[in-house]
């Protein structure tokens, strides 16, 4: 059975930091990682997507690796902004139309 | 834990039909419930938050009038499909907010043809 954690629970930084958002999977077997974000009251949006044949993904100021073999997966963020604070989730998928397996999410604060 | 039932799991039909997706809240009541749908190699994609008793707000480029929801009570919330293409052959899963983290329902698996 899947299980994905996430480190730190919780992050506060001042505005313009550099962060990393961790992520780890018990089961390499997986068909894509996604990380989203979640904004209080509202659904899940999608950051970033990574295939399972994929290393890493780029979207603005974000990056996402994966490490199939050791169960990882990061989420880089530069130059943080205060539109920034949200919950981070990552989520890893074990086939195409399978149900996601959530880990429970970083809170990330950045302060202005 | 709360339980999300989502039916059918999966489904075919033929172009130009429509097809209802139901959502259930097992045992706890949802004020909201999200839609969402993913094509094959993509990500989840959210289509539009369900609300129990008001219209459902949908996210940019979710035609409303092909995507119709229906959240009549605090434990159902319905998607239809109308007048289905080849192209809406998706995978929808609904969600509901529970406490601080989100219950998913199993998916439907549709496919046009």
């Amino acid at each position: 059975k899947q299980e994905v954690t996430q480190i730190p629970a919780a992050l506060s930084v001042p505005e313009g930091e550099n962060l990393v958002l961790n992520c780890s999977f018990t089961d390499s077997a997986i068909y894509n990682l996604q990380w989203f974000r979640q904004d209080p009251g509202k659904g899940l949006t999608s950051l970033l997507l990574i295939q399972s044949s994929q290393r890493e993904q780029t979207s603005g100021r974000l990056n996402a690796s994966l490490d199939k073999s050791s169960g990882r997966s990061t989420l880089y963020i530069a130059a943080s902004q205060p539109g920034d604070s949200a919950t981070y989730l990552c989520a890893a998928q074990g086939n195409y139309g399978q149900n996601f397996v959530f880990g429970p999410g970083t809170r990330l604060s950045v302060l202005p | 834990g709360a339980v999300v039932s989502q039916h059918p799991s999966w489904v075919i039909c033929k172009s130009g039909t429509s097809v209802k997706i139901e959502c259930r809240s097992l045992d706890f009541q949802a004020t909201t419930m999200f839609w969402y749908r993913q094509f094959p190699k993509q990500s989840l994609m959210l289509m539009a938050t369900s609300n129990e008793g008001s219209k459902a707000t949908y996210e940019q480029g979710v035609e409303k009038d092909k995507f119709l929801i229906n959240h009549a009570s605090l434990t159902l919330s319905t998607l239809t499909v109308t007048s289905a293409h080849p192209e809406d052959s998706s995978f929808y899963i609904c969600s509901v907010r529970v406490g601080a983290g989100y219950t998913f329902g199993s998916g439907t698996r549709l496919t046009v043809v």
